[in-house]
């Protein structure tokens, strides 16, 4: 079964400060892994997603997310945090042949100036 | 393009009450989905639909019904409203189900009160 932790519910930073966003996973199989922002009273929006090419992936507005199977970890990364970087970030995991997203309990990222 | 898109944004509803949240997207996408989203819970899957004319439950079906009116349009009705059913719905579509590398794409949500 398909099952995300993310392990922290808030993080908070200060402008300019490196983000890192932890997600760790647990799959049957080779896992595809997401990670979706959620601006405040908006919809979902696809940041990046792992699909078994690159370890290091690279996503929209400065994010990025490392692979590790080892470790079972798909940790969100940003060098330089910016104001509007604050919302709810989600980690996401599916399986090949599931229809199903498991979401995490998603990570509330507060950047302060 | 307008991806994905909810009617209503907001509703309250009394218990007992029916109502149907309407979905379209004009991205012919094959699969869509409902979730609903509650506070520290995440998303939680609802009903899918893989193609035009199937439909299937999701993780938390209970209470609600659905429609795929058409490839473009996928509707979530509540038959008897329950302050349970408090929560964001949102919508989503992809183009295959299954594959487990397709990207859902969001609608902007529902906000239902149920009092």
């Amino acid at each position: 079964a398909q099952s995300v932790t993310q392990l922290d519910s808030h993080v908070s930073v200060s402008e300019g400060t490196p983000v890192l966003l932890r997600c760790n996973y647990s799959s049957s199989y080779s896992p595809s892994l997401f990670w979706y922002v959620q601006h405040p009273n908006k919809g979902l929006q696809l940041l990046l997603k792992y699909t078994s090419a690159a370890t290091l992936v690279k996503g929209i507005n400065g994010f990025e997310a490392e692979f590790k199977k080892s470790e079972t970890s798909f940790h969100l990364t940003k060098p330089s945090a910016h104001m509007s970087d604050a919302a709810e970030y989600f980690c996401v995991v599916s399986d090949w042949g599931s229809y199903a997203l498991n979401f995490g309990k998603g990570t509330s990222l507060l950047v302060t100036p | 393009n307008a991806g994905v898109t909810q009617t209503p944004k907001f509703q309250v509803l009394k218990t007992g009450q029916s109502m149907t949240l309407q979905c379209a997207q004009d991205m012919n996408h094959n699969s869509m989905y409902w979730y609903r989203q509650d506070p520290g819970m995440g998303l939680r899957l609802i009903y899918y639909s893989a193609s035009e004319g199937t439909t299937d439950k999701g993780e938390v079906p209970n209470g609600y019904n659905v429609s795929r009116l058409n490839k473009r349009e996928f509707s979530l009705r509540l038959e008897s409203a329950a302050p349970s059913q408090t929560s964001v719905y949102f919508c989503a579509s992809s183009e295959v189900v299954g594959s487990g590398v397709d990207t859902q794409y969001f609608g902007p949500g529902t906000r239902l009160t149920v009092l």
